[in-house]
């Protein structure tokens, strides 16, 4: 079974950094895009960014681009996203998505880990 | 970046009914474009991608259609499972977008 697994959530200061991590298992890991979308309280999905299989390529929202950036280790099967600069709007659930090799779909998702920017 | 409107925003519908939730993109996306239905508090799960292909274990009363700019979710005889929310999402591009959602509950 597909499993991704986010963590390190939690209270962030305005300004300031967090780093989320996504541990993948139940498929090979490198071989799909990867993808994080977040969802601020009681409000629709947004997606954050995108990195291609190798890593080679990523891509951000406009509303992150400079602050946040996505990596992963697929030694490690594992997804993340530093986050720099934090600003009170970046509060939300944070998931981590996979794309389907064919069809480019995200197709699986991660439970989410909350983040909550507040002085 | 390319806009979703999903109407209506929330729909009002009994046990058994057919309900159908329109998404509306601002520029042309073939068909890529896919349905979630996401519960309080859980992930997005995925129903409907390619605009019409049922994802494998969806219940085939949920059915996707459209191409282009106008897309449709039906789910016809609407189950007590069906209660939550449903969001469009075009991944045309990398730049993915999602509409704002439409929230079915119990009439």
């Amino acid at each position: 079974d597909v499993h991704l697994v986010e963590s390190g959530g939690g209270l962030g200061q305005p300004g300031g950094s967090l780093r989320l991590s996504c541990a993948a298992s139940g498929f090979n890991f490198d071989d799909h895009e990867m993808n994080w979308v977040r969802q601020a309280p009681g409000k629709g999905l947004e997606w954050v960014s995108y990195i291609s299989s190798s890593g080679s390529n990523t891509y951000y929202s406009d509303s992150v681009k400079g602050r946040f950036t996505i990596s992963r280790d697929n030694a490690k099967n594992s997804l993340y996203l530093q986050m720099h600069s934090l600003r009170v709007e970046d509060t939300a659930i944070y998931y981590c998505a996979r794309t389907d090799v064919v069809d480019a779909v995200p197709d699986s998702w991660g439970q989410g880990t909350l983040v909550t920017v507040s002085s | 970046d390319i806009q979703l409107t999903q109407s209506p925003s929330t729909l009002s519908a009994s046990v058994g009914d057919r309900v159908t939730i329109t998404c509306r993109a601002s520029q042309n996306i073939n068909t890529y474009l896919a349905w979630y239905q996401q519960k309080p508090g859980k992930a997005p799960k995925l129903l409907i991608y390619k605009a019409s292909r049922l994802e494998t274990g969806v219940p085939s009363r949920f059915s996707g259609s459209g191409s282009g700019t106008e897309f449709v979710l039906t789910i016809n005889g609407l189950q007590p499972d069906d209660f939550a929310t449903y969001h469009c999402h075009q991944y045309n591009n990398y730049w993915w977008t999602f509409g704002q959602g439409t929230k079915v509950e119990i009439k």
